[in-house]
């Protein structure tokens, strides 16, 4: 299956450092990349969606200037959490989806980044 | 708006027996529904999905699902649990197909010797 791969696996920062996140699909182009916010014992939550080329689009009540999301290319999203908090301490997972005539529209998962802010 | 409910945080069974992890929906139009993996460490893995086809769908790993409209039903099923299915399993629900993804809270399977 096609893969996608998160780094860093793990970080730990300060409080009020940025933080960034890459997503990078390994061996297809990913037209569309979604983040999502997992919380203990929690359900994923979609916090956006990157399209390569456009801004993302955010969902409800997640702070766009708090979470920077860039789609500079086919295989590269990045999330950077801008003065980090210990509130934002969680796990972020970034999912892709083929793009051209291969879509299937299936999501591929990252391993996700566990953010720890102290 | 969709939501999916997942009864049971935690699922324990035992090597050879009978696997039943719950996940009930709510959806406004037809729905797409989808029951996904998540090993330690690792991101999520598609075992199946439901997209209007056979109500009976058959994943990878010897899991199934059976949609039931009538119950907003679509749990998730194995004969006879083996080691390595110890995982945490999530439900999700969409009504465009793969695109937003609505999960529930997920359900830890452990399976005993």
């Amino acid at each position: 299956g096609a893969v996608v791969s998160q780094h860093p696996s793990r970080v730990i920062c300060k409080s009020g450092t940025s933080v960034k996140i890459e997503c990078r699909s390994l061996d297809f182009q990913a037209t569309t990349m979604f983040w999502y916010r997992q919380f203990p014992k929690k359900s994923l939550m979609l916090m956006a969606t990157s399209n390569e080329g456009s801004k993302a689009t955010y969902e409800q009540g997640v702070e766009k200037d708090k979470f920077l999301i860039n789609h500079a290319s086919l295989t590269l999203s990045t999330l950077t959490v801008t003065s980090a908090h210990p509130e934002d301490s969680s796990f972020y997972i970034c999912s892709a989806s083929r793009g051209g005539i291969s879509n299937t529209g299936e999501l591929f998962f990252g391993e996700g980044s566990r953010l720890t802010v102290l | 708006a969709q939501s999916v409910t997942q009864l049971g945080s935690h699922v324990s069974v035992s090597e050879g027996a009978l696997v039943l992890l719950r996940c009930n929906y709510s959806s406004s139009v037809p729905p797409y529904l989808f029951w996904y993996v998540q090993y330690p460490n690792q991101g999520l893995q598609l075992l199946l999905k439901y997209t209007s086809a056979a109500t009976l769908v058959k994943g990878i790993n010897g899991f199934e699902a059976e949609f039931k409209k009538s119950e907003t039903s679509f749990h998730l099923t194995k004969p006879s649990a083996h080691m390595s299915d110890a995982a945490e399993y999530f439900c999700a629900v969409s009504n465009t197909g793969f695109q937003k993804l609505v999960f529930g809270t997920g359900t830890r399977l452990l399976v005993s010797p």
